[in-house]
């Protein structure tokens, strides 16, 4: 199946450092979703992104909607070991004249203390 | 306001059996969307469904097919279970058809084919 291009694919940080990681996609998004998933439950929704250039945080955490309209980016400031887990970049393609939501392959996150 | 709710959350199966998931999505919620996760392949579309209408369908064999009911909440149904059924299947809700808004997620629903 489809699927966006998610890097990096997992990474191992010490507590305290920033994290950014990032999505593209061949195909021009109208929004970006960026997801936290943790062992045995289903993603959970971190920051909805419509606009081109958008800028939007939620805590420590800051995304932005590329303005090529084909990518978007994640930072998470300051890691703590709560943050672990992998997280996803979504984004809605049109298949057969209507959108569903593709995934990125996810980046797996490590934080050691 | 309560989350995605998926039932049951694990179940074990044999193959050529058949397995019926349920959803119930946010209060106000019309769509639901349906993925499949495993690792090889992360999370794949099966089906979207919007005040009762499937809107869209991934490419999956027809042996996985769902519905939705007048109170938004949604089934899905996989007949003569294969082994590379077990997987994760989330359930995902929006207010607004796929790609017009946000999706919120359940638990997801654990499947083991034995």
């Amino acid at each position: 199946g489809q699927q966006l291009n998610q890097s990096p694919q997992s990474m191992f940080i010490q507590e305290g450092e920033d994290v950014s990681m990032n999505c593209t996609s061949s195909s021009i998004f109208n929004t970006w979703l960026w997801y936290k998933q943790e062992p045995g439950e289903g993603p959970v929704l971190l920051i909805a992104l419509y606009k081109a250039g958008e800028l939007t945080s939620n805590g420590r955490l800051t995304a932005q909607f590329g303005i090529t309209r084909k990518d978007s980016f994640l930072n998470i400031s300051a890691s703590i070991p709560s943050d672990v887990g992998i997280y996803f970049c979504a984004g809605p393609n049109l298949y057969s004249g209507t959108y569903k939501y593709i995934f990125g392959t996810g980046t797996r996150l490590k934080v050691l203390a | 306001k309560a989350g995605v709710t998926q039932t049951p959350r694990y179940l074990i199966k044999t193959r050529g059996q058949q397995v019926t998931l349920s959803c119930s999505p946010i209060s106000g919620h019309r769509s639901v969307s349906w993925y499949q996760q495993t690792p090889g392949q992360g999370l794949q579309f099966l089906f979207e469904y919007f005040s009762e209408t499937q809107r869209n369908k991934g490419n999956f064999p027809g042996r996985f097919s769902g519905r939705q009911f007048s109170n938004s909440r949604s089934e899905m149904n996989v007949s003569t279970l294969e082994l590379g059924d077990s997987a994760l299947y989330l359930c995902a809700s929006s207010p607004s058809p796929s790609g017009t808004g946000e999706l919120f997620f359940g638990e997801g629903s654990r499947l083991t084919v034995l």
